[in-house]
């Protein structure tokens, strides 16, 4: 799979927006981009995923550059409960037998 | 609810003394998975299983066993437990491996002292 790097942390007012930003410049033709989140030491929350379209949920949108090499999650109005350690992994599905490889993550802090 | 469920959610034990963590799901998933979450070094897959009687190593197996005689039912046996197996323990599991999100549980912490 793929390697990702994201910032180590990130800070954001209640109410804005949260834009929180991944390269996977290796990244292959089948292999699709997640982003998933852990708040505390609950377990991770699966948020979004894509391929090459811009996608949109109840949660999140999930922008992925025409070149696929990186994305930007989007919370639209961040709230105190999105305080938490979010994940952007690229995963091949089948081919990786469904292991999800994750990194550090990106500590995103939402303030009042 | 959909949900995965663990159990127990933490347990102290101590080394030698076989210990079992449960973990089922009601989402009719063919894919299930542990990880082991330790700082500084991420979530870690232990073993999966791609369906009924089908399991597999992942990353770090050594030291846990694992059965999937049903569906919903995936627990994780540590034969005898030693001290670096202190940790976060997830399971995970989806509808099939090939690009579905995974739904977790809740986590259970272990110590073995």
């Amino acid at each position: 799979d793929a390697k990702t790097t994201q910032p180590p942390s990130m800070d954001c007012a209640e109410g804005r927006a949260a834009n929180l930003p991944c390269n996977h410049s290796t990244i292959s033709g089948n292999e699709y981009v997640y982003w998933y989140r852990q708040i505390h030491s609950q377990g991770p929350q699966y948020i979004i995923h894509g391929l090459k379209n811009n996608e949109t949920n109840e949660m999140a949108s999930l922008i992925i550059t025409e070149d696929r090499k990186s994305s930007t999650l989007i919370l639209p109005h961040a709230t105190l409960r999105d305080t938490a350690v979010y994940y952007c992994i690229v995963n091949a599905g089948g081919t990786s037998y469904g292991k999800l490889t994750f990194g550090q993550g990106t500590i995103l802090t939402v303030h009042p | 609810e959909a949900q995965v469920t663990q159990n127990p959610r933490y347990l102290i034990t101590v080394t030698g003394k076989k210990l079992t963590v449960t973990c089922s799901q009601n989402m009719n998933h063919e894919y299930m998975s542990w990880y082991r979450q330790d700082p500084g070094l991420g979530l870690r897959q232990i073993y999966y299983s791609m369906n009924v009687e089908v399991t597999d190593k992942g990353d770090v197996p050594e030291g846990y066993k694992v059965s999937r005689k049903e569906k919903r039912n995936f627990p994780l046996i540590l034969e005898s437990p030693s001290p670096n197996q202190t940790s976060l323990y997830f399971c995970a599991s989806s509808l099939y491996t090939s690009n579905q999100p995974q739904h977790f549980g809740d986590g259970t912490r272990l110590s073995i002292l």
